[in-house]
Parts: structure tokens; C-alpha cells; sequence
């Protein structure tokens, strides 16, 4: 069984500054690993993925998570925040081959103070 | 590409109503996902499909909860009879593989 929790359920970042979302996951396989990102009364968009390749993996709007086993995290980071990434945050984990049901953490809402 | 398509993206029924929602995937995907999401639950999976055929529908509520795939570009989840808890945004993705695509969303509110 997979599961993941995300520490944080609303962080708040002033413009300019690191972005730093926690996800930990717990898996009995080797897992892959997503983000998703939702802004306001949208769907969830696919920031990036992990998929036991590189560890440190690049998405898009210069967000990058990196693969941490020994840890069973992987922290969503960007080194500037921008207004337009307020938005809310899932992290989730799907065992993969075979099964690619995704199970997704409570989400973090991010807000950019300017 | 459109994208996966949902409708409608509101719907306001009154209990005890018959509700159905509509998704069409992105052309090509062999998986069609449906999740619920609620600020008390977050995101839930609800059932999903391969090439057609429910896969695993344990995260369906209740019996009043159904979803059919009559064909790869289509699938519906119907609530009968209706319930105010009931009320959340319905969400369906679609994929050919690890990477889910979702549609916007439709949100429902059951009074």
C-alpha cells in the first residue's frame, strides 16, 4: 500500500524567496513520484515526475523535486517564488507498472506575498 | 489536443435528484480515472478503467454511486438518488500510462 503526507497544509513565501513543499511517501515498492498543481477552480496539472531515472527531477515554471529514499521524501523546491505559483500543491505516489493508481497527499496551499 | 473534457462544469440539483456526469478522455488513453475532491477528504479515487473495464471501483461511496465506459471516448458517474454530502468537485483523467491528464473539473452542489 502507498501513502503519502505532506507537511503543511498552507505555507506562505514573500516574492523572491525559496519555495519549499515537503512530501513524504511510504511505499512497498520502489514508487513513482508526481506533483500536481492546481490553481483556482481548475483541474490538476502535472508539474513533474519522478520515475527512478535521475533523482533530481526539473518540471515546469522551474520547479524541481528531488528523490530522496534513504529519506522517503520528495520535497518540491524553486528557487524564486513568482505570484502567479500561489496556488495549491499534490504530491502523490503510484507503485507503478501494472497499477497506475495514484494516491495523493492532503495538498499544500501555497500563498506569495508580495 | 482538447484535453480531457468534462460536463458540466456546474451542476446545482436539489436531493434525492438523479445526477450525471460526463467525461471524455483524451483520444488514445487505455485509462479513465474518477476522483472526487472535499476540503474534509481531499483527493479521492473513485473507480477507474482499462480499455473499457472497471478496474477497481472500492473507493465508490455507496451503491448510489455508478460510472460506465460504454466506449473508449466516454464515460458517465451517476448519483441516484442524491445527497448533500454529495456536494465536491467530480474530476475524470485519463492516461496511457503513468502520467494523468485531468479535465476541469465539475463542480457539484446537492441541496
Amino acid at each position: 500500500a502507498q501513502s503519502v503526507t505532506q507537511l503543511g497544509s498552507h505555507v506562505s513565501v514573500s516574492e523572491g524567496a525559496l519555495v519549499l513543499l515537503r512530501c513524504n511517501y511510504s511505499s512497498s515498492v520502489p514508487p513513482y513520484l508526481f506533483w500536481y498543481v492546481q490553481y483556482p477552480n481548475q483541474g490538476l496539472q502535472l508539474l513533474l515526475k519522478y520515475t527512478s531515472a535521475a533523482t533530481l527531477v526539473k518540471g515546469i515554471n522551474g520547479f524541481e523535486a528531488e528523490f530522496k529514499k534513504s529519506e522517503t521524501s520528495f520535497h518540491l523546491t524553486k528557487p524564486s517564488a513568482h505570484m502567479s505559483d500561489a496556488a495549491e500543491y499534490f504530491c502523490a505516489v503510484t507503485p507503478g507498472a501494472g497499477s497506475y493508481q495514484l494516491t495523493f497527499g492532503k495538498g499544500t496551499k501555497l500563498s506569495v506575498i508580495p | 489536443d482538447a484535453g480531457v473534457i468534462q460536463s458540466p462544469r456546474h451542476e446545482v440539483t436539489e436531493m434525492g435528484q438523479e445526477v450525471t456526469l460526463r467525461c471524455k478522455p483524451i483520444s488514445g488513453h487505455d485509462y479513465l480515472f474518477w476522483y472526487r475532491q472535499t476540503m474534509m477528504r481531499g483527493l479521492e479515487l473513485l473507480i477507474y478503467f482499462n480499455n473499457n473495464v472497471p478496474i477497481d471501483d472500492s473507493g465508490m461511496p455507496e451503491d448510489r454511486f455508478s460510472a460506465k465506459m460504454p466506449n473508449a471516448s466516454f464515460s458517465t458517474l451517476k448519483i441516484q438518488p442524491s445527497e448533500p454530502r454529495d456536494s465536491a468537485v467530480y474530476f475524470c483523467a485519463s492516461s496511457s500510462g503513468l502520467t494523468q491528464y485531468f479535465g476541469p473539473g465539475t463542480r457539484l452542489l446537492v441541496l
